[in-house]
């Protein structure tokens, strides 16, 4: 199993502020990535990340924006938050081997924008 | 594009009932599968996966088998417990696209006592 950390798991905050959420992971994997879910729903990859100073957009638009100044943090910023932006959004790292690419989720940050 | 299509949800059966969930795929490479598991307000867990055509996943019971022929990966336990209830996703990876996940909708499991 990955050690990937998340924080903050729950995040109740006003339109129009910005967060921050954080996303940590010890096992120096290179490639990390953002999905964003909706409760009950589907996920969707918002941003991925090969490895430092790489950042890419994923499959969903999003208005949020990531950095990967480190290997171990890749951090997702909401500039100036909506209530649209209500979701649960998911760290991963994956795993590189001959055996495959194993990807590896954090616990998820619940973000409500009221 | 690389595509997984689950069955529905909610599934609901009685504990030491048989699971299966049905799984999908398309893809033009030669995917990676998995199996993930989310409980109630947490995150993603990975169950299982198979690489390669023919490999059989499991872990805790559960069990799903890499079936090329058939581009499926169902997942199936013999004897569901109430700690089983949670939303499973089926998912594939492919190298080809940057080992990207493509998951499926998620089938919900309700198992009662």
């Amino acid at each position: 199993e990955a050690d990937i950390y998340q924080t903050p798991r729950y995040l109740v905050i006003g339109t129009g502020k910005k967060i921050t959420l954080e996303c940590s992971q010890t096992m120096g994997h290179d490639k990390m990535y953002w999905y964003q879910q909706d409760p009950g729903m589907e996920l969707h990859l918002i941003h991925y990340s090969y490895g430092v100073n790489s950042t890419e957009k994923g499959d969903l638009s999003s208005e949020s924006t990531v950095s990967r100044i480190r290997t171990e943090h890749f951090p997702l910023t909401l500039e100036s938050a909506r209530p649209s932006h209500t979701s649960q959004y998911l760290c991963a790292s994956s795993e590189p081997g001959p055996s495959g690419n194993t990807i590896y989720f954090g616990e998820g940050s619940w973000l409500t924008v009221v | 594009g690389d595509s997984v299509t689950q069955m529905e949800g909610p599934v609901t059966l009685s504990e030491e009932a048989f699971l299966t969930i049905n799984c999908t795929y398309t893809a033009t490479g030669y995917p990676s599968l998995f199996w993930y598991v989310q409980y109630p307000g947490e995150g993603l867990q990975l169950l299982l996966k198979a690489t390669k055509a023919d490999d059989k996943g499991s872990n805790k019971g559960f069990e799903a088998t890499y079936r090329k022929e058939t581009t499926s990966f169902h997942l199936e336990k013999g004897s569901v417990q109430v700690s089983d209830s949670a939303v499973y996703f089926c998912a594939l990876s492919d190298q080809r696209s940057f080992q990207k996940l493509v998951f499926g909708t998620g089938t919900r499991l309700l198992v009662s006592p």
